[in-house]
């Protein structure tokens, strides 16, 4: 069975705090897709990645195959960070059909 | 233009009523998709279009119809909604079969 695990399910930080929020998944894929919603709101696409890492202002992910692992790191955390961060898996078979994260509920404190 | 934009933000309707839910882009996408997320659930992905063509539907009922009258618009309609399909409907996009998906704020749907 395709499964994506994430962890934590919530999180609360103190305003600079570093922040990581992990990603596991069962078998091999063919991209990994990091997204932020804020409450209520849209979902907004942090990262596509299927090796390596990448960085985007204070936000970085990275990604292990071998291990089925992905993790996203909040640099300098910030109030306006707080957010669900939602981790979901292309396993390469029907387009579109993503496989989710329960995602990770992050609220930081000032 | 990096945007999806949905509309309307807000519905509420009736189990009688017939109403639909619109998704713009202009990013020159050619994957649009319906995706429906209920309170505290990921989102569950309801029908893809590519090339204004559909080639995903997610078994889902028929009081959903989904519409692509060209490239850069994908419409939802909806007739005879039960209450529990009130949830959050997003609409994405990607600019083909795998790729970086754009999302819009969605449209959070109310049936009575």
């Amino acid at each position: 069975k395709n499964e994506v695990e994430q962890s934590p399910q919530n999180l609360t930080a103190q305003e600079g705090e570093f922040i990581t929020i992990n990603c596991s998944y069962s078998v091999g894929i063919s991209a990994l897709h990091w997204l932020q919603q804020h409450p209520g709101g849209g979902i907004v696409s942090l990262f596509m990645l299927s090796s390596g890492k990448k960085k985007h202002g204070r936000l970085i992910a990275t990604i292990n195959i071998q291990e089925k692992h992905s993790s996203l790191h909040i640099t300098a955390s910030h109030p306006r960070d707080s957010a669900v961060y939602i981790c979901a898996v292309d396993y390469g078979g029907s387009q579109g059909n993503l496989i989710f994260g329960k995602g990770t509920k992050l609220s930081v404190k000032p | 233009d990096t945007e999806v934009t949905q509309t309307p933000k807000h519905l509420v309707m009736g189990m009688t009523n017939k109403k639909s839910l619109k998704c713009e882009q202009h990013m020159g996408h050619r994957a649009m998709y319906w995706y429906k997320q209920k309170a505290k659930k990921p989102p569950e992905l309801m029908f893809v279009y590519s090339y204004e063509k559909l080639s995903i539907n997610e078994s889902v009922p028929s009081r959903f119809s989904p519409e692509c009258p060209n490239s850069s618009l994908l419409n939802l309609h909806l007739h005879a909604l039960q209450p529990e399909d009130s949830a959050l409907y997003l609409c994405a996009s990607s600019r083909g079969v795998t790729g970086e998906l754009f999302f819009g704020e969605g449209s959070r749907l109310t049936v009575l």
